[in-house]
């Protein structure tokens, strides 16, 4: 099995709403990853979390709070978000550890966010 | 500071012809180039991963070329077909220590068109 899978597909929310976007997979892999794609463009790295703990943050605004509850599941908060926020939100994952750099990345089918 | 660059941003060509895709990237210490492919509003696909010790992969009608030292890459796709119409994603994957293994770098994508 070499699936991510994200939930929901598609999510409207309003600028003082609280969602959650959720991403799961079951093929070991202990880094995972949260990217935003705007339209036409290519995706940016967001967080990355490795053994479950947060690695890395690119100086996303704190309205996006990432969560890893275990190895298999990353979730990510959205709060008092922007218009300008809208974008597909794809998760991915891949192995860690020695060699790890050598495998491949495998992403899930995105949620498309709008924020209105 | 790893930059990835696809031409062409567009192509559009006849359903049976030949083609390829290029992507370079500025610096050579990387892990391996991952191929993407995008349908609209949808997730990436991973085509093929090679190995930045490797000189080319092979999966089905597509080809993929890496040449490390010149920092570039191509993507050959034999016989086009309506069905292979999508953007087409090259990633470098840089090496690094700890936090940033692995971590992805993308191109802008090349949008194929092909034409029954």
């Amino acid at each position: 099995d070499t699936e991510v899978t994200q939930t929901p597909k598609h999510l409207v929310m309003g600028m003082t709403n609280k969602k959650s976007l959720k991403c799961e997979q079951h093929m070991g892999h202990r880094a995972m990853y949260w990217y935003k794609q705007k339209a036409k463009k290519p995706p940016e790295l967001m967080f990355v979390y490795s053994y479950e703990k947060l690695s890395i943050n690119e100086s996303v605004p704190s309205r996006f709070s990432p969560e890893c509850p275990n190895s298999s599941l990353l979730n990510l908060h959205l709060h008092a978000l922007q218009p300008e926020d809208s974008a597909l939100y794809l998760c991915a994952s891949s192995q860690r550890g020695q060699g790890a750099g050598r495998t491949e990345a495998f992403f899930g089918q995105g949620t498309r966010l709008t924020v209105v | 500071k790893q930059e990835v660059t696809q031409i062409p941003a567009a192509l559009s060509v006849p359903e049976g012809e030949n083609l390829v895709l290029n992507c370079s990237f500025t610096d050579s210490a990387i892990y391996n180039l991952q191929w993407f492919r995008q349908d609209p509003g949808k997730g990436l696909t991973s085509l093929l991963l090679i190995q930045s010790s490797q000189r080319e992969q092979t999966s089905g009608r597509l080809n993929a070329s890496l040449d490390k030292s010149s920092g570039r890459s191509t993507l050959y796709i034999a016989a086009s077909q309506p069905g292979d119409s999508a953007t087409y994603l090259c990633a470098v994957r840089k090496l690094g220590y700890g936090g940033s293994q692995g971590n992805l770098i993308f191109g802008k994508g090349t949008k194929l068109s092909v034409k029954p």
